[in-house]
């Protein structure tokens, strides 16, 4: 099982439309999680954190779920530059002195008009 | 503020032949990570370096592959004797160092290399 999953897609939605992409992580032990966002042949950049609490910016909003396992990404008003690949990703320090992140296989997003 | 560079950012070639892609981090950082993105996957952690040290490579693999962090210059990621599973994205990230090991230390992202192997 891998340590992070993610429905790979493709979401075709239109413009305008909300969207919401699920993660599972297997580690409990895991501490911080994150949404990043990938556009094609590009670097990952980190689109934002994700806290039990919820949090939102702007148009997106994460929710973490720690009983369940669960990462969850809400976009709403999708606009065409919101097509890209978005994953989800892990960080748990236990017994990590390397700092390293666990990466999802992504899910990818294209809005059409 | 210049970010985190990597050279080449496309690299070709042959069967057999040997890959170094470079890795300057971030103005200040200490920390470099590398990861490989196989075609339609995600990326994948391989190896974490400090200045002349190596500190976790528990996902690189055990043969062919080398990486090291020198005093001075940038950090080389060495493939030696290449094959078509080799052709990834190689993305290095770099994290300023000085938190304790429970604390999460941000990385930043270089543009990647990209290898292709012939």
């Amino acid at each position: 099982r891998k340590e992070v999953e993610q429905d790979p897609g493709p979401f075709n939605v239109p413009e305008g439309a909300t969207v919401a992409f699920n993660c599972t992580y297997s580690n409990s032990a895991s501490q911080s999680f994150f949404w990043y966002r990938q556009d094609c042949r590009k670097e990952p950049k980190l689109l934002m954190s994700v806290y039990s609490s919820g949090n939102e910016d702007g148009r997106f909003t994460a929710q973490l779920n720690r009983a369940s396992q669960y990462i969850s990404l809400l976009i709403r008003d999708s606009k065409l530059s919101d097509s890209a690949t978005y994953l989800c990703v892990v960080w748990n320090p236990v017994n990590n002195a390397g700092n390293m992140l666990t990466f999802g296989g992504g899910t990818r997003l294209m809005v059409k008009p | 503020n210049a970010g985190v560079m990597q050279n080449p950012r496309h690299l070709v070639r042959r069967r057999g032949q040997e890959a170094r892609l470079r890795c300057s981090p971030m103005k200040g950082h200490s920390h470099v990570y590398w990861y490989r993105q196989l075609p339609e996957e995600g990326l994948k952690f391989m190896v974490y370096l400090q200045k002349e040290n190596i500190i976790d490579e528990s996902g690189m693999p055990k043969e062919r592959f080398s990486a090291e962090f020198p005093k001075e210059g940038p950090s080389i990621l060495r493939i030696q004797q290449v094959v078509r599973g080799d052709s990834a994205a190689y993305f290095c990230a770099s994290s300023p160092g000085g938190l304790d090991y429970l604390t999460y230390n941000e990385q930043f992202f270089g543009p990647g290399t990209r290898l292709t192997v012939l």
